[in-house]
């Protein structure tokens, strides 16, 4: 069966710090992978999604980036965080056309 | 005119009680439609597929209005355990990705 593990679950970073988050998904070949965020009392928002290795669309023009070195690995980064950047971010997976996405458990994420 | 628009929440109903959410999308060449379900401080899980024909799960219906761009999401006999945020989700047509609406809070009380 598929899974999905994202980590850190939660982490508490100061402004001007680097982030990284890593997914990683086992049980499926050449997933669509997806970095979502979530902010206090927002809806979800697609920040980057990825149809295979090194090929990363950005959604949303940020201090963010995207990165995908295997086929079933994706990792989220930051040079320098701001306090913006806040929020619960979630890696997802899907089959290409089957709509379903699969999300890991999220990485909760405090800037101070 | 957003995306993804859904009922404003939240919603507090006592248990027994029928609930129905409604979601409404822009995009009239979007293809697939689900509702998710996101408790406290987890991650969402699909909760049901739209179907045109509309479809129905236990005490959960769904149904689609393709001319109207309109679903809805019906709640018989709540739950407790039914309290969480209820996701309406299209799928934009080319690239696969999900347009998630920002949810609508249900609270079912005793």
């Amino acid at each position: 069966s598929q899974t999905i593990h994202q980590w850190p679950a939660t982490l508490v970073q100061p402004v001007g710090s680097p982030l990284s988050l890593e997914c990683t998904v086992e049980g499926t070949s050449n997933p669509n992978l997806y970095w979502y965020r979530q902010a206090a009392g927002r809806g979800l928002q697609l920040l980057f999604y990825s149809v295979g290795i090194g090929q990363i669309s950005s959604e949303v023009p940020q201090n963010l980036s995207a990165s995908r070195p295997q086929d079933r690995q994706f990792i989220l980064s930051s040079k320098k965080l701001l306090l913006s950047d806040s929020g619960f971010y979630l890696c997802a997976w899907s089959v290409w056309g089957a709509g379903e996405l699969f999300f890991g458990e999220g990485s909760r994420l405090t800037v101070l | 005119r957003k995306e993804v628009e859904q009922d404003p929440g939240p919603f507090n109903v006592p248990e027994g009680a029928t609930v129905a959410f409604n979601c409404t999308y822009s995009n009239s060449a979007s293809q697939s439609f689900f509702w998710y379900r996101q408790d406290c401080r987890k991650e969402p899980k699909l909760l049901m597929s739209v179907y045109s024909s509309g479809n129905e799960d236990g005490r959960f219906t769904a149904q689609l209005n393709r001319a109207s761009q309109y679903i809805s999401l019906l709640i018989r006999d709540s739950k407790l355990s039914d309290s969480a945020t209820y996701l309406c989700v299209v799928t934009a047509v080319s690239q696969g990705n999900l347009i998630f609406g920002k949810g609508t809070k249900l609270s079912v009380k005793p």
